[in-house]
Order: structure tokens, then C-alpha cells, then sequence
């Protein structure tokens, strides 16, 4: 069980709009650390896609954004693509456990 | 872009010690702070620890009695080891260039760059 909860799983169809929560506690998220989203396709790297709770970095299509709100964030994804079906993570800092964490994961269907 | 590249032993039997070297190129060893990171069935990925160009570190409170990291500055490359291992720790390892995340009061990380991962199996 991670400490950042995400859900294990969202659908969407093509062109439509999904988001992604994680959800953290007064210990990380709420504590004012960061939230950075990850994407993972099979037998790759992850690959930074939000950096700074909303920060893309160069190459991410605008398709891609990141929000933050107390204790949680999110990501979002508009005009869904067939290439957008992957694994998604989100990660931050915890001051009670001194370390990085990651949420366990959502995988992403694209019907 | 740096790039990184994961080597080391795919086997490590119980109890022995499991070393990979991370071979950078694109960049300096000496211009980030470098993380190992590793992606479990069970436990997804997992963070290990990091380590800066002039030797400081920080690991994950739940490997740290296990876990050593150093940098070798004349190859561009950046190593982690991780005694006792148990068939918990068969995972893919990742090397990582690691940025810092500066909010006030508060010193958060997130990781750019990575490997393409290696395997590491502990079994007899």
C-alpha cells in the first residue's frame, strides 16, 4: 500500500478527457513538496511528464497538465491518443519518512 | 540530453551483494545529483537513494543499513551497492539524474533522465 494513493486504473476513449489523482497526507503533499508525474510504457523507462505540480518539460505536448490542491494532485489528459496508454505515476518527498515516494500506479486504457 | 546506462550481473545468489555501475555521457558527473531507483512487482518503484559529486548522499531509510552509492568522476560514472540481498530485492534498477525540488521549507527531488534499466535477480 503506497503512501501517495492513485487509482489503479482509468478509461477513456480517443479525443477525450481523463485525470489521474493522487492522493498524500499532511506529511508530503500537504507539507508544500512537490508532485511530478511519470509515464511508463512496457519495457521502458519512465519518462518525466510534469515536473513542479505543473511544469512540462521540452517535448511533452500541452496535452499534459498537472495540478496540486492540498493534500492532493492530479493529472490530466486531453484529446486522448491511442499512444497515451501506458502506466502513470506520481511522486513526491515525505518529511516523516525522509524519502521519495511514488503512488503505486494507474494504468491507462485508451478504449 | 544525458544519457545513462545501467551494467551489473544479472544473478546475485542470497546474502552476497549486488553492484551495478550507471556509465554517463551527454553530461558531467560532477553537474547533478544521481539516484537509483528500482521497480518491484510487489511494491512498484521504489526509490534507493542518491548521491552528489562530492560524495554526499541520502538514502531511503528503509534500505539504508544495506545500501552504498559513489561516484567515479575520471569514468563519468556513478555506482550502487546493496548487501544481504533477498529474493525482495529481484527488481529493475534504474539510475537516475535527480533535480532538486526547492519549495520553502522544504527540499524535494524529482528524477529527468533515466536508464533503460537492468534486471537483477537474486536466486540460487
Amino acid at each position: 500500500q503506497s503512501v501517495l494513493t492513485q487509482p489503479p486504473s482509468v478509461s477513456g476513449a480517443p479525443g477525450q478527457r481523463v485525470t489521474i489523482s493522487c492522493t498524500g497526507n499532511n506529511a508530503n503533499i500537504g507539507a508544500g513538496y512537490d508532485v511530478h508525474w511519470y509515464q511508463k510504457l512496457p519495457g521502458t523507462a519512465p519518462k518525466l511528464l510534469i515536473y513542479g505540480n505543473n511544469n512540462r518539460p521540452s517535448g511533452v505536448p500541452d496535452r499534459f497538465s498537472g495540478s496540486k490542491s492540498g493534500t492532493s494532485a492530479s493529472l490530466a489528459i486531453t484529446g486522448l491518443q491511442a499512444e497515451d496508454e501506458a502506466d502513470y505515476y506520481c511522486q513526491s518527498c515525505d518529511r516523516s519518512l525522509s524519502s521519495s515516494l511514488f503512488g503505486g500506479g494507474t494504468k491507462l486504457t485508451v478504449l | 540530453q544525458v544519457q545513462l546506462q545501467e551494467s551489473g550481473p544479472g544473478q546475485v545468489k542470497p546474502s552476497e551483494t549486488l553492484s551495478l555501475t550507471c556509465n554517463v555521457s551527454g553530461g558531467s558527473i560532477s553537474s547533478y545529483y544521481w539516484s537509483w531507483i528500482r521497480q518491484t512487482p510487489g511494491k512498484g518503484l521504489e526509490w534507493i537513494g542518491y548521491i552528489y559529486n562530492s560524495g554526499t548522499t541520502k538514502y531511503n531509510p528503509s534500505l539504508k543499513s544495506r545500501v552504498s552509492m559513489s561516484v567515479d568522476t575520471s569514468k563519468n560514472q556513478f555506482s550502487l551497492k546493496l548487501t544481504s540481498v533477498t529474493a525482495a530485492d529481484t527488481a529493475v534498477y534504474y539510475c537516475a539524474t535527480t533535480a532538486l525540488s526547492l519549495v520553502p521549507g522544504a527540499v524535494g527531488y524529482y528524477f529527468k533522465y533515466w536508464g533503460q534499466g537492468t534486471l537483477v535477480s537474486v536466486s540460487s
